[in-house]
């Protein structure tokens, strides 16, 4: 999509090992989101970000931690990757928290933890 | 908490069939819903966004309604294309989330030629 990109889109990692994904965008939206896919769970938040160096956490937060130090890129960092950390993590952004032109995602990062 | 319910699970239709899917929600206090489709492997594509104020949106052969008070939206898609077969998913953006989109599980739609 144009717009917002993700990188990598494909990574396989250790267990144990830090891993970082990154989230750009050229829309300059306010609030920024990653979400996990995972079958039989769906879409989940894991945290977002309303605002440089305005971070909080959603409902799948354990073991992820984010930073956005720039309006364009908000980054999820996995401090020590775990199996049941391998998904599909998506990012998302938005104009403002009432959605008034809705969100918008990026293709996603295929993550594999071995 | 706001939960969000989409029925059919899947559904395979004959190429040209007119369709709707379903989606219901728990907390009738929502900004608005937002109907996406993800092809296998993919993101997802944004197809309609319906405010909290608005009845319906319309977007080609895609038609999508949304009635508040009984929480409830439906997707109509009008001569159904093999191009059309995706996932089909639903989500809301509740008034008290924090800004949190809800999604349903979705619906596999498979158009046969």
């Amino acid at each position: 999509d144009a717009g917002i990109t993700q990188s990598p889109r494909h990574k396989v990692t250790e267990t144990g090992t830090p891993v970082t994904l990154r989230c750009h965008q050229t829309e300059n939206h306010r609030y920024m989101y990653w979400y996990r896919q995972d079958p039989g769970h769906g879409l989940r938040l894991i945290h977002y970000s309303y605002g440089v160096k305005d971070t909080d956490k959603g409902e799948v937060s354990d073991g992820y931690s984010v930073s956005r130090s720039k309006t364009e890129d908000f980054l999820l960092t996995l401090e020590s990757a775990t199996s049941s950390q391998t998904s599909v993590y998506f990012c998302a952004i938005s104009l403002n928290s009432w959605g008034e032109h809705g969100y918008t995602f990026g293709s996603g990062t295929r993550l594999t933890v071995v | 908490k706001q939960e969000v319910t989409q029925i059919p699970a899947a559904l395979s239709v004959p190429e040209g069939e007119n369709l709707v899917l379903n989606c219901s929600f728990t907390d009738s206090a929502i900004y608005n819903l937002q109907w996406f489709r993800q092809d296998p492997g993919k993101g997802l594509t944004s197809l309609l966004l319906i405010q909290s104020s608005q009845r319906e949106q319309t977007s080609g052969r895609l038609n999508a309604s949304l009635d508040k008070s009984s929480g409830r939206s439906t997707l109509y898609i009008a001569a159904s294309q093999p191009g059309d077969s995706a996932t089909y998913l639903c989500a809301v953006l509740k008034e008290t989330s924090g800004s949190r989109l809800t999604f349903g599980e979705g619906t596999q739609l498979t158009v046969n030629p």
